[in-house]
């Protein structure tokens, strides 16, 4: 079956830090690939999304590179802000199956002054 | 202009109580969803609509009754409430099959 794995949190970093948030998949099908964002109280956000190898996603400075050879999908952001601080989901809804997100576990991180 | 809108966001209830979370998207999408975020933040479909058409109904007890009227909206009514109920429901939404989801800012429910 499908299923995503993502690196355990809390990651903590000062601000201005550099990022990375590790994902990767298993998938029957060809997937396609999605990191959401879900702030305090709040329902998730699409962050980026990628459908295809060697895609890369990005939005409000985060990327994201679709790599089949590594079945993976790392979430990057150059300088983190105290603002970014959230739950980061990886995502995949998979070609072969009927249309779901199967998601990782989340990523819980703080970002500190 | 909500895109995906859930009603109520808390809802807290006794053990045994029947209750229903409505769910309306405004952006034209064809397939409507159904997820679970338990205390661990981990999230898990629970149903898919396509159409008005169930597609995916993923080992949910059948005390979960989803329901579809139309294509714009999708309720999930809950009989006999449980302990182990008590979660985070999310509505979404897609444009099509395999495109990103739209959610809905989620239910908070309690069952004591």
């Amino acid at each position: 079956g499908n299923s995503v794995t993502q690196m355990e949190g809390p990651v903590t970093l000062s601000e201005e830090a550099f990022l990375t948030i590790n994902c990767t998949y298993t998938a029957t099908g060809y997937p396609s690939l999605f990191w959401y964002v879900q702030y305090p109280g709040e329902g998730l956000q699409l962050l980026l999304k990628a459908t295809k190898a060697d895609d890369k996603g990005s939005n409000k400075g985060f990327e994201a590179t679709y790599r089949k050879e590594t079945t993976s999908f790392h979430l990057e952001k150059g300088s983190v802000q105290v603002s970014d601080s959230a739950v980061y989901f990886c995502a995949l809804s998979d070609s072969g199956t009927a249309s779901k997100l199967t998601f990782g576990t989340g990523t819980r991180l703080q970002v500190t002054l | 202009d909500t895109a995906v809108s859930q009603t109520p966001k808390y809802l807290v209830t006794q053990m045994g109580n029947d209750k229903s979370i409505k769910c309306e998207q405004n952006l034209g999408h064809d397939t409507m969803y159904w997820y679970k975020q338990d205390s661990k933040k981990f999230l898990k479909i629970m149903f898919s609509y396509n159409n008005k058409e169930l597609i995916i109904n993923e080992t949910v007890p059948n005390r979960f009754s989803p329901k579809s009227p139309d294509k714009a909206h999708l309720n999930l009514h809950i009989n006999s409430l449980e302990l182990g109920d008590s979660a985070v429901y999310f509505c979404a939404s897609s444009q099509a099959e395999h495109t990103e989801a739209f959610f809905g800012q989620g239910t908070r429910l309690t069952v004591v």
